[in-house]
């Protein structure tokens, strides 16, 4: 079955204690997508990555850090939560977007994240 | 730079009723639009899209949108709503960078 998968889905820390959550699709898309969703303002990119090894920042960067190492994989890394960062996260990928019009993208099921 | 307004984070219909949920865009270039439906405790899926061409576009689930470029709008429609259409909806622009720009979501409730 194609699908993106996020690790966990659940998440309860303490301010800087360092979490990665993990991200990987099945489907051999070049682009995924990391997304925060807070109430009233939608989804958010934080990064995105075109292919292996080629990352950009999105809307709102701040506090996080992304890698590409392998097509498939994807995690988005926290290095030291704050509170401000307790939201509800989605991964996304799709086929490149390097020409024609943009692909669908399929989202994973979300990550919620606490941080106390 | 490209935004979405949708208008009314919560709307409300009866079943039966005629669905219709709102979205301005603003972008530079000529837009690409899409409409994602988030159901509870999932993420997001592709309701519909416009690209080019035929600007009343049909997606799953019996909603449609039209784009009208005077306007800037992509409003998306469903002529009777059903119980099971109750989700969050989301519409989205996608401009010359191709990334997309989320609106800040309508909570569709729809009454028996």
């Amino acid at each position: 079955e194609a699908q993106v998968t996020q690790n966990p889905r659940y998440l309860i820390t303490v301010t800087g204690k360092k979490l990665t959550v993990t991200c990987s699709q099945n489907m051999n898309h070049e682009y995924m997508s990391w997304y925060r969703q807070d109430p009233g303002l939608g989804l958010r990119q934080i990064y995105y990555s075109m292919n292996v090894e080629v990352t950009d920042k999105g809307d709102v960067p701040e506090g996080y850090k992304v890698s590409r190492k392998e097509k498939r994989n994807f995690p988005l890394i926290l290095e030291s939560p704050s509170p401000n960062q307790t939201s509800l996260y989605f991964c996304a990928s799709s086929l490149s977007l390097l020409a024609g019009a943009p692909n669908e993208q399929f989202f994973g099921p979300g990550t919620r994240l606490t941080v106390l | 730079a490209q935004s979405v307004t949708q208008l009314g984070s919560h709307v409300s219909v009866s079943e039966g009723a005629l669905v219709l949920l709102r979205c301005n865009y603003s972008s530079s270039v000529p837009p690409y639009l899409f409409w994602y439906v988030q159901y509870p405790n999932q993420g997001l899926q592709l309701l519909l899209k416009y690209t080019t061409g035929a600007t009343l576009v049909k997606g799953i689930n019996g909603f449609e949108a039209e784009f009208k470029k005077s306007e800037t709008s992509f409003h998306l429609t469903k002529p009777s709503a059903h119980m099971s259409d109750a989700a969050e909806y989301f519409c989205a622009v996608s401009g010359s960078a191709r990334q997309l720009t989320f609106g800040s979501g309508t909570q569709l409730t729809v009454l028996p």
